[in-house]
């Protein structure tokens, strides 16, 4: 079946450093692809989504980029805050099939 | 788009209580999903609802689970006779369709003392 291969983490960074968060996926045919951040007690946001090859989703200064040939979807973003300090999913959706998700990215960003 | 709202947001029982959560999700989307998640852990699939059709449960769902979605509206998910390892958040999704994105509510945290 399909599946999502995230980095665990937990990643530190200082504020204002370059995030990346790979993700790679295995799927049959054109999955799409999410990233969704989750804030401590509280749900899964949606954060970005592409739905087909060399898509880019971007959002709140986050980007990934839909790369069938490699099947990633990296989240990254060019200057971290303290407020982006929270547990990252990568995900995809496919025909027929439930959602999958990654086991998380906890994200902590020091001032 | 009012989003998904799940009810309580918190319940404190005693092992061995009952417990009802509630999930009303966007009204034009007729799949309901259902996910336990623990502390550091990714959300773990329980059932999901085609309109009023429970399709799919995992095997995490034990016979003292059980989730209803009358009306293809709401949804109830019921833990009967609680223990400790049922502690967990529990989270509700609804999406409109393949390949879409899950919209999430912001979960019902369950503690059993």
């Amino acid at each position: 079946g399909d599946s999502v291969t995230q980095m665990e983490g937990p990643v530190t960074l200082s504020e204002e450093a370059f995030l990346t968060i790979n993700c790679t996926y295995t799927a049959t045919g054109y999955p799409s692809l999410f990233w969704y951040v989750q804030y401590p007690g509280e749900g899964l946001q949606l954060l970005l989504k592409a739905t087909k090859a060399d898509d880019k989703g971007s959002n709140k200064g986050f980007e990934a980029t839909y790369r069938k040939e490699t099947t990633s979807f990296h989240l990254e973003k060019g200057s971290v805050q303290v407020s982006d300090s929270a547990v990252y999913f990568c995900a995809l959706s496919n025909y027929g099939q439930n959602f999958v998700f990654g086991p998380g990215t906890r994200l902590s960003v020091l001032p | 788009d009012t989003g998904v709202s799940q009810d309580p947001r918190h319940k404190i029982t005693k092992r061995g209580q009952n417990v009802t959560f509630r999930c009303d999700p966007i009204s034009e989307h007729n799949r309901l999903y259902w996910y336990r998640q623990t502390l550091g852990q990714g959300p773990e699939f329980l059932t999901y609802f085609q309109n009023e059709a429970q399709l799919e449960k995992s095997r995490l769902l034990s016979d003292r689970f059980s989730a209803e979605r009358p009306k293809g509206s709401f949804s109830t998910l019921e833990i009967q006779r609680t223990e400790q390892g049922d502690s967990a958040m529990y989270l509700c999704a609804s999406v409109r369709g393949d390949r879409q994105p899950q919209h999430f509510g912001d979960g019902t945290r369950l503690s059993i003392l």
